[in-house]
């Protein structure tokens, strides 16, 4: 079975640039889950998407916001980007909305300069 | 506000020696525990967790002990194996949570 894939792994922006992610979960999972991961802070919950609606958010500004497909295929975007959005943003999937296990793909380092 | 806290960056261990992890939390609604290991370049892979109606849970190498009056969980491996050198991360969520809480992740090194 593939693991959650996410596209691309690296990406350098600009300040003021917008950004679009792209996560894969595990075929069958039905839930996604995004975080923030940054030295000083760990992972933080940026939101939770299921069935196409986001179900949970974590406390981030309206410039980060996502999208789930049809195929539980998400995205997220960010929009006028600042340097301390530079971190790595990781996706996880589950079968089930507030299933403990998450299976989180590689992440996508994002540099803004 | 860090809900959930590793005070240790870094750990240096010797092979076949004893690993302890420490996470504290602050949220006395916290009811499940998990803790996750981290290869560079690779996403977190979950390693063992324990709900709060226990005080300890096992998975071969690896315990998890839970102490509800300190709000302080740690994780044990034994014996400990260069394999094992990753970054742990706890995480927390209360029963009917909506978010997981993770700590800072505590870098662990096992010196052949």
């Amino acid at each position: 079975k593939a693991g959650v894939t996410q596209t691309p792994r690296y990406l350098i922006k600009t300040r003021g640039q917008q950004v679009t992610l792209s996560c894969s979960p595990i075929s069958g999972h039905r839930s996604v889950s995004w975080y923030q991961q940054t030295p000083g802070q760990g992972l933080q919950f940026l939101f939770e998407y299921f069935s196409e609606t986001q179900r949970n958010k974590g406390n981030f500004p309206g410039r980060f916001s996502g999208r789930q497909f049809s195929n539980s295929r998400s995205e997220m975007n960010v929009s006028t980007l600042e340097l301390g959005d530079s971190a790595l943003y990781l996706c996880a999937s589950s079968r089930d909305l507030q299933v403990l296990e998450q299976y989180f793909g590689p992440g996508t380092r994002l540099t803004v300069t | 506000d860090q809900q959930v806290k590793q005070n240790s960056p870094s750990l240096s261990v010797q092979e076949g020696r004893i690993s302890i992890l420490n996470c504290d939390y602050t949220n006395s609604m916290f009811d499940y525990f998990l803790w996750y290991k981290k290869y560079p370049a690779e996403g977190p892979t979950f390693l063992i967790s324990i709900s709060s109606i226990k005080d300890k849970n096992e998975d071969g190498r690896f315990t998890v002990f839970l102490n509800k009056s300190a709000k302080h969980l740690s994780l044990h491996i034994v014996p400990s194996q260069p394999g094992d050198s990753a970054v742990y991360f706890c995480a927390a969520m209360s029963h009917g949570g909506n978010q997981f809480y993770f700590g800072t992740g505590t870098s662990l090194t096992v010196i052949p």
